[in-house]
């Protein structure tokens, strides 16, 4: 069965400082592979996708992720952090030919001026 | 355009009695899910339907969740006999048909059963 690992809990950063939120995924055949983000009381937005094309994805709000098949990863980055970008992240699988998302437990981003 | 809608936005129920709980996706999406985030289990699926075939009902948590969709758009997720531990946010997404296309989530409706 396909998981998600997300290390990290809560990522504390600086305004202006570089984001990585850690994601590692598991599954016998190449997934899709999302980042989804969470603001306080609302719904998930999705930030990018990973579906097979470029391994490097770029985003929204200035987010970007690399798919490392060889690492089995899926990392968010972000070069510099903005007070906005606080919230909630989760990084999420999905195995081609099945629908449901597989999500991993989130990570919260606080950002310090 | 307009987003995926859930209603009511919050609901407190006392336990045992049943609840239901609206989405209406975004117009032309065929795929409609079901997922559950409460503190504890994290984000879990629970239930997809996609167009006419029979939906996925495999995430669903216990036989007193059940979820219908009527004529491809509005779904209701209903919670018989509600229990404590169905307190939760629950979140509807669409999408369109395949699984290369990302699903749009809605605000959530959060339950509270005391």
């Amino acid at each position: 069965a396909q998981s998600v690992t997300q290390l990290g809990s809560h990522v504390s950063v600086s305004e202006g400082a570089l984001v990585l939120l850690r994601c590692n995924y598991s599954s016998s055949v190449p997934p899709y592979l999302f980042w989804y983000v969470q603001y306080p009381n609302q719904g998930l937005q999705l930030l990018l996708k990973y579906t097979s094309a470029a391994t490097l994805v770029k985003g929204i709000n200035g987010f970007e992720a690399e798919f490392k098949k060889s690492e089995t990863s899926f990392h968010l980055t972000k070069p510099s952090a903005h007070m906005s970008d606080a919230a909630e992240y989760f990084c999420a699988v999905r195995i081609r030919g099945f629908q449901k998302l597989v999500f991993g437990t989130g990570t919260r981003l606080l950002v310090s001026p | 355009g307009a987003g995926v809608s859930q209603s009511p936005s919050n609901k407190v129920t006392e336990k045992g009695k049943d609840v239901e709980l609206r989405c209406d996706p975004i117009s032309g999406h065929t795929a409609l899910y079901w997922y559950r985030q409460s503190l504890g289990q994290g984000l879990e699926f629970l239930i997809y339907f996609q167009g006419n075939s029979a939906p996925d009902k495999s995430g669903l948590p216990s036989d007193r969740f059940s979820a219908e969709r009527t004529g491809g758009s509005v779904s209701t997720l209903t919670i018989q006999r509600t229990q404590q531990e169905d307190s939760a946010v629950y979140l509807c997404a669409s999408s369109l048909e395949g699984d290369r296309y990302e699903q749009y989530f809605g605000p959530g409706t959060r339950l509270t059963v005391t």
